[in-house]
């Protein structure tokens, strides 16, 4: 079973337009991962906020975490075409291994 | 290699064969992560090595999978007598430390399984 769900399921916005994804969770996290995948390939680290954090940036991303409602978004800015793709957030379990729970994504479509 | 690398990148097989996945993990990482992911969907997580030592299968589906990384590197996902429900995407992933859960993941391009 999955343990984030990905809000909204798919998203098409023009060039140029921000693209907010959000993602809730279920258990206590250590921190929470997003991931970009592009179609037919392995998934890619985007970003990685701990549970002490409340808001982390990286270029045109921007990540926050709300724990008290089990909740993170994503957000990037100014899209361009090469930001099509799907976007996973993961949490991984706590208990030793590393191991991550995902959610189902959001596909994310630009439009030139 | 650079990143991680998995082969074959597309398996057809028919139902009742039996496949084999391959995944050679980036230089020097302890981790390694085995994911399905069907059509749509986010991974899900098969099982996890730590050097050869396998510390986690719980998400391995049936006793048809089977995974080993016997000198701790190159990691082998094995399904016996394959079944239609088998077709996926299969992520091998690696990451550097043991014990730490903030490291990034780093994933493969995948082998994408038909079973028909």
């Amino acid at each position: 079973s999955q343990q984030g769900e990905e809000d909204p399921q798919a998203l098409s916005i023009q060039e140029g337009e921000n693209a907010t994804m959000n993602c809730s969770y279920k258990t206590s996290i250590n921190n929470l991962q997003w991931y970009r995948q592009n179609s037919g390939r392995g998934l890619v680290h985007l970003i990685l906020i701990r549970s002490n954090e409340r808001e982390k940036h990286s270029g045109r991303l921007r990540v926050t975490l709300d724990t008290s409602k089990k909740s993170s978004s994503l957000l990037i800015t100014a899209s361009r075409a090469a930001d099509t793709a799907s976007y996973f957030c993961a949490t991984p379990i706590i208990q030793g291994a590393q191991k991550l729970v995902f959610g189902q994504g959001t596909r994310l479509t630009i439009n030139p | 290699g650079a990143g991680v690398s998995q082969s074959p990148r597309y398996k057809v097989a028919k139902r009742g064969q039996d496949v084999a996945l391959r995944c050679d993990p980036i230089s020097g990482h302890v981790s390694l992560f085995w994911y399905q992911q069907a059509l749509g969907q986010g991974p899900e997580f098969l099982t996890y090595f730590q050097n050869e030592a396998q510390l986690d299968k719980s998400g391995l589906p049936s006793d048809r999978f089977f995974a080993e990384r016997p000198e701790g590197s190159v990691s082998t996902l094995k399904i016996q007598r394959t079944q239609q429900e088998d077709s996926a995407v299969y992520l091998c992933a690696s990451s550097l430390e043991r014990t730490r859960s903030n490291q990034p993941q780093h994933f493969g391009d995948g082998t994408r399984l038909s079973i028909l």
